[in-house]
């Protein structure tokens, strides 16, 4: 069975701009969720969509959004970026969601702001 | 609010040993508790995932401990390798993360040949 795939993997923006990442689940998982890491903050949780909708959700601005389609494949974007957006993000998988449901994660967009 | 602490922050060992890896959460009010390991610039690869019911889980070398009430888990790794060498990470879902994981900072582990 495929894993969590991530696109792209690498990413130079310059800030100011806006940019869409994508997130493909492994087959037959319904729940996606969004991750950010950096050296200092360590992983932040984004926010989580089961089923098309979004469940749960993070302290971050509302620069960062999200969304995911009916076969379960994911998109968050984050708008107007900033230095500080520079980081590792990650996404994840499960069946159900974190509560009951081991998570699988994908290897990450490394996003980089000039 | 729960915190996920890991200690230590890195650790190194000669190749062979057995160690122990800790992880300790303020709130015992979890759903379950998750290790995984992360190589250098990559995804989290999952590794042992324990219910709140579950005192233990274990997978090949590796056993992983839960002991709900006291807010700690251990991860042991049995006669460990170079190809060991990573950051381990726990994290645990509970009622006041909802659908998240909440990750520690993680322990970087450094196993010398």
């Amino acid at each position: 069975k495929a894993g969590v795939t991530q696109t792209p993997r690498y990413l130079i923006k310059t800030r100011g701009q806006q940019v869409t990442l994508s997130c493909s689940p492994i087959s037959g998982h319904r729940s996606v969720s969004w991750y950010q890491q950096t050296p200092g903050q360590g992983l932040q949780f984004l926010f989580e969509y089961f089923s098309e909708t979004q469940r749960n959700k993070g302290n971050f601005p509302g620069r960062f959004s999200g969304r995911q389609f009916s076969n379960s494949r994911s998109e968050m974007n984050v708008s107007t970026l900033e230095l500080g957006d520079s980081a590792l993000y990650l996404c994840a998988s499960s069946l159900g969601g974190p509560r009951g449901y081991e998570q699988y994660f994908g290897p990450g967009t490394r996003l980089t702001v000039t | 609010k729960q915190e996920v602490t890991q200690i230590p922050a890195a650790l190194s060992v000669p190749e062979g040993e057995n160690l122990v890896l800790n992880c300790s959460f303020t709130d015992s009010a979890i759903y379950n508790l998750q290790w995984f390991r992360q190589d250098p610039g990559k995804g989290l690869t999952s590794l042992l995932l324990i219910q709140s019911s579950q005192r233990e889980q274990t997978s090949g070398r590796l056993n992983a401990s839960l002991d709900k009430s006291s807010g700690r888990s251990t991860l042991y790794i049995a006669a460990s390798q170079p190809g060991d060498s990573a950051t381990y990470l726990c994290a645990v879902t509970g009622e006041d993360s909802g659908y998240a994981l909440n990750f520690g900072k993680g322990t970087s582990l450094l196993v010398t040949p």
